[in-house]
Order: C-alpha cells, then sequence, then structure tokens
C-alpha cells in the first residue's frame, strides 16, 4: 500500500509566480490535512480536507492561498504570487477518519518551496 | 486554545543510554490525544507513539514509552537503548476528540546520539 505521495519534492519560485503543490492520500483515506514548517520551526496546521469539501481552514492565510480535493485526483494546495516568506516545506497528511479508532494521520514526505 | 510546548530545544545522548523528552499541553479538553512523531533528516514525519486521554497505561512501543500525567498535563517519551538511527528532531502533538483531525505540534526538541 503506497503511502502519502507529494509532488514535486522540491520546487523553486519566482517572487509574484504561482505554486501548486499536490498531494496524493494513503488508499482509502478520505480525510487530508495540509500543515507547513518554517525553518527551525513545529508543523503548523493549515487545512484540512474531505472529498469535495473544506472543513476547517482556520490555519490558512486569508490571501493568496487556497486548497482543494476534487472527486478525482490528488488535493490541490495553491499559493499565489509568491513571496519570499512563503519559503518553507509544505507537508500533507492523511487518515482513514478524523475520530475514532483511525484517526492517526500519514504523512508525506511534504514539498519543498523555494521562493527567490 | 490549545498550546503544546517542548522546553528541550536540544538533547544528545550516549548510544545505549536512556533520554526522556519533555512535553506539556494545554487544554480545557478532557478527551483528547498525544502523539509523539520523529522527524529524520530526511524531514519525513513519522508517528513514533500515541497515547488517548482516556486511558490511564502509559503507551509503549519497544524502545519508546511514554509517561503520561494527565492532571500535570504532561506527555514524556523515553528512549532506552538509544540508536545512532533515533538521531532526529521530535515533535509533540496534540489532537481534540471529535471530528477536527486539527493536530497541534510543539517545536520540537533535535535529539543527537552519540556513538
Amino acid at each position: 500500500n503506497a503511502g502519502v505521495m507529494q509532488n514535486p519534492r522540491h520546487l523553486v519560485r519566482r517572487r509574484g509566480q504561482e505554486a501548486r503543490l499536490r498531494c496524493s492520500p494513503m488508499k482509502g483515506h478520505s480525510h487530508v490535512y495540509w500543515y507547513r514548517q518554517l525553518p527551525e520551526e513545529g508543523l503548523k496546521f493549515m487545512v484540512y480536507l474531505q472529498k469535495e469539501n473544506i472543513i476547517d481552514e482556520s490555519g490558512m492565510p486569508k490571501e493568496r492561498f487556497s486548497a482543494e480535493f476534487p472527486k478525482e485526483g490528488p488535493s490541490i494546495l495553491r499559493i499565489q504570487q509568491v513571496v519570499r516568506g512563503d519559503s518553507a516545506a509544505y507537508f500533507c497528511a492523511s487518515s482513514l477518519l478524523a475520530g475514532g479508532n483511525s484517526y492517526e494521520q500519514y504523512f508525506g514526505p511534504g514539498t519543498r518551496l523555494t521562493v527567490t | 486554545a490549545q498550546t503544546v510546548t517542548q522546553s528541550q530545544p536540544e538533547m544528545s545522548v550516549q548510544e545505549a543510554e536512556t533520554v526522556t523528552l519533555s512535553c506539556t499541553y494545554d487544554t480545557s479538553e478532557s478527551n483528547y490525544y498525544l502523539f509523539w512523531y520523529k522527524q529524520p533528516p530526511s524531514r519525513q514525519m513519522i508517528l513514533v507513539i500515541r497515547q488517548e486521554a482516556y486511558k490511564q497505561q502509559n503507551a509503549t512501543e519497544n524502545r519508546f514509552s511514554v509517561n503520561f500525567q494527565k492532571a500535570a498535563k504532561s506527555f514524556s517519551l523515553k528512549i532506552s537503548d538509544s540508536q545512532l538511527g533515533d538521531t532526529a528532531m521530535y515533535f509533540c502533538a496534540f489532537m481534540k476528540t471529535g471530528n477536527t483531525g486539527k493536530l497541534i505540534f510543539g517545536q520540537g526538541t533535535t535529539l543527537q546520539v552519540k556513538p
């Protein structure tokens, strides 16, 4: 069973460009979470999605950031007009359920975004 | 709001010895989960151990065990017989029960296992 897949692993963008980060959850998992890790810091929650629904976006910056998890295909985290402060590692995690006995989140390898 | 605090930015231990990493948290919830994640230099986040708050018995996974003190809101990780492969950053994390799924992480502790 393949784990959580993220691509690209490394992404370099110039200021003002758009960044698209992709996440394919583990097979059978319908809950996806995005986290951001700034250098030398812990992971910070950004958004929680189920198929076609945003459940909790309390950690998402109000502007330039958006996320989706369509019925078919991977979850996408989109950052428009990137700035240097967006440089970070972005991790995706998935879980079978959001509560109960299958709440464990399995993480992908992350996408390291560098804005030049 | 919940917060997680790891007060030890860096620690080191000799191979084969035991080390304890500290974590405290603040919450008004009575039911929740606690986790320790390991992040080696590859940056892959790996779940080490989990604890359900309603369980009084401390969780153990091979060489890893926790000391869960609910009243004190403390959740420390003990690594026995440390191995070089344990060198990593360790994060303590909190999750409310219910349909939230949001993990709240501490700042992390960098552990260096020395030969």
